[in-house]
């Protein structure tokens, strides 16, 4: 049982780049996540997803995009990479949406600097 | 605006002693309330969780309180051990957000446990 996995764990793009960031659970959950972490920022939620086909917009959603073709995995794009996206991404997926359902179990992360 | 916020980024304390971590919150709908811990380069794991009809919930070492009159909670580690030291993140969910499974999450506090 892996839990949440995040495809790849660093990487270094230059500006203008694209890539897609990758996102696999194995526990079955609808509700899935993508954060940053910056310092003195916390956690800020940039894109979620409450079940299969569906996405929304978090906190940050500028200059990404997601997608959630099936309920394990959840994609994260970014189209043209700019510095401002440094940060840590981490990955999330949750049963429900309240009380205890949403205690949210996350990935290792993936750490990208944009160049 | 910072609906969930914790004011200290960093706690040091001797080990064996108590650890007294804070966070406020400006959102009066909030419910539900959990706390993360992180280490370096690991994703965050869920702590401990108390919702708005408790103002006290424990499991083991770890007690959280919650005010709701003063939109306050504290996470309280007794006896605090080294291993403990980690970024430690409270964050919060409410009805209005029920069915999203958004977490708000504060910024974080750095707690040091020393030998």
């Amino acid at each position: 049982n892996a839990g949440v996995t995040q495809t790849p764990k660093f990487r270094v793009l230059k500006t203008g780049q694209s890539m897609t960031l990758l996102c696999a659970q194995d526990m079955n959950h609808e509700y899935m996540y993508w954060y940053r972490q910056d310092p003195g920022m916390g956690l800020r939620l940039i894109h979620y997803s409450v079940g299969e086909g569906t996405t929304a917009k978090g906190e940050v959603p500028d200059g990404y995009n997601v997608s959630r073709l099936k309920k394990q995995n959840f994609l994260l794009g970014l189209e043209s990479a700019a510095p401002s996206q440094t940060s840590v991404y981490f990955c999330a997926s949750s049963y429900g949406g309240q009380g205890l359902n949403t205690e949210a179990f996350f990935g290792q992360g993936t750490r990208l600097t944009v160049v | 605006d910072q609906q969930v916020k914790q004011n200290s980024p960093s706690l040091s304390v001797q080990e064996g002693r108590i650890s007294i971590l804070n966070c406020d919150y400006t959102n009066s709908m909030f419910d539900y309330f959990l706390w993360y811990k992180k280490y370096p380069a690991e994703g965050p794991t869920f702590l401990i969780s108390i919702s708005s009809i408790k103002d006290k919930n424990e499991d083991g070492r770890f007690t959280v309180f919650l005010n709701k009159s003063a939109k306050h909670l504290s996470l309280h580690i007794v006896p605090s051990q080294p291993g403990d030291s980690a970024v430690y993140f409270c964050a919060a969910n409410s009805p209005l957000l029920s069915g999203t499974g958004k977490l708000i999450f504060g910024q974080g506090t750095t707690l040091q446990v020393k030998p």
